[in-house]
């Protein structure tokens, strides 16, 4: 079975520009979640999907972060502009429809803003 | 609010010695926990979980895990290690809503094991 597929791994861009993540979640599963992994710190969620529904996206900085999940299977997560400090590990995860699952991660995209 | 404690930023373990990796978590109710290891530019790996039941909980690699209620703790244990076990831990937990819903998981900010030979 495949895993969570993130493309691409790494990615170095100048600030200001726009950049853009893309994530394959595990075939069945419904629930799709961004996260965001600073160095030296666990990952922080960004925006959870449940099929192509946005459910939460509280902690997704707006104004300059946009995601969507059409179709309610593969997930695009945008950053335009962006600035010197998003400069992390973005990483996607999906879990299975049934309540309390684990996610699934995928190996991540390195994003380096210079 | 809830949060998630790893109270050790880094620890340092001999090869073939034993291993306890410590976490708190703090919320009104039981979460479902889970450890999580990460390898140098890698995604994460789930390690073990716990939603019920027997409280000492088995995983992958050797590893497992007991949840104390009274300290609100689920501290990851190995009674030896492997120079291959050198990584980024991570313990999360997942706060369930009283309809059965939930947010995404909650991270602590990880243990950095170190292996001496």
């Amino acid at each position: 079975e495949a895993g969570v597929v993130q493309s691409p791994r790494y990615k170095i861009i100048e600030k200001k520009q726009p950049v853009a993540f893309w994530c394959n979640p595990i075939s069945g599963h419904n629930t799709l979640y961004w996260y965001r992994q600073n160095l030296g710190q666990g990952p922080e969620l960004l925006i959870r999907y449940e099929n192509e529904e946005a459910v939460d996206d509280s902690q997704l900085p707006k104004d300059r972060f946009s995601a969507e999940r059409l179709k309610g299977v593969d997930s695009t997560l945008k950053i335009q502009p962006a600035e010197l400090g998003d400069s992390a590990v973005y990483l996607c995860a999906s879990s299975p429809p049934s309540g309390g699952a684990e996610a699934f991660f995928g190996q991540g995209t390195r994003l380096t803003v210079v | 609010a809830q949060s998630v404690t790893q109270p050790d930023i880094h620890i340092t373990v001999s090869e073939g010695a034993s291993l306890e990796l410590r976490c708190n978590y703090s919320y009104g109710a039981t979460p479902y926990l889970f450890w999580y290891v990460q390898s140098p530019g890698q995604g994460l790996q789930l390690l073990l979980k716990y939603f019920s039941g027997d409280t000492l909980v088995q995983g992958i690699k050797g590893f497992e895990a007991e949840f104390k209620r009274s300290q609100s703790s689920f501290n990851l244990r190995k009674p030896s290690v492997h120079w291959s076990d050198a990584a980024e831990y991570f313990c999360a937990v997942l706060f369930m809503y009283s309809g059965g819903g939930a947010d995404g998981l909650t991270f602590g900010k990880g243990t950095h094991l170190i292996i001496q030979p």
